[in-house]
């Protein structure tokens, strides 16, 4: 089973809110993704995190904040949102960090609007 | 700077006809390839995987690519085009040094598929 879920599948929410995106996979991989995508642009990646340790962050912005609870699930918590953070956020995993060559799986993505 | 190009930013070709999506990458190794694509409103799904192996490589519902080191191209084709096939497609490259899992992504191609 390849499969990466996200939850919600849509999200509308003003700028003073909170609310979390979350992914989970069940594949046994030890390195998960954020990634943020506007509309007709590749993805962009924002956080990694490897064997459950934020590795990697993309200089975003404090109003987005990861969490990795386990192996198997990835959240990305947001507060005081802006406008432009409307997107499509996907989630990935691949089996580990220490190779590129391993293929990331990626979830069918959270669409967040933000008002 | 590694980089990878798609040559074209949309392809229009009709039902039953082949399909040809160029992608081009720089570098001076040899770095593991990928194309993923993505319908609409959904997430990335992996076509296909270079990694040193055999050259011509084998996809996902009908799709095959060719790894050309002299040309550092990996074209991706398709005999005859499904209107199930039209999407936006990601030519992706492995940096040349592991960056902790980073990808590099082409700006994408869109696919469409007249009946």
């Amino acid at each position: 089973d390849t499969e990466v879920t996200q939850t919600p599948k849509h999200l509308v929410m003003g700028m003073t809110n909170k609310k979390s995106l979350k992914c989970e996979q069940h594949m046994g991989h030890r390195a998960m993704y954020w990634y943020k995508q506007k509309a007709k642009k590749p993805p962009e990646l924002m956080f990694v995190y490897s064997y459950e340790k934020l590795s990697i962050n993309e200089s975003v912005p404090s109003r987005f904040s990861p969490e990795c609870p386990n192996s198997s699930l990835l959240n990305l918590h947001l507060h005081a949102l802006q406008p432009e953070d409307s997107a499509l956020y996907l989630c990935a995993s691949s089996a580990d960090t220490r190779l590129a060559a391993y293929e990331q799986y990626f979830g069918p993505g959270t669409r967040l609007t933000v008002t | 700077a590694q980089s990878v190009t798609q040559l074209d930013s949309h392809v229009s070709v009709s039902e039953g006809t082949p399909v040809l999506l160029r992608c081009n990458y720089s570098s001076s190794y040899s770095p593991s390839l990928f194309w993923y694509v993505q319908h609409p409103n959904k997430g990335l799904q992996l076509l296909l995987k270079y990694t040193s192996a055999a050259t011509l490589v084998k996809g996902i519902n009908g799709f095959e690519a060719e790894f050309k080191k002299s040309e550092t191209s990996f074209h991706l084709t398709k005999p005859s085009a499904h209107m199930s096939d039209a999407a936006e497609y990601f030519c992706v490259v492995t940096p040349e040094y592991n960056q902790g899992g980073k990808l590099i992504f082409g700006q994408g191609t869109e696919l469409s598929v007249k009946p």
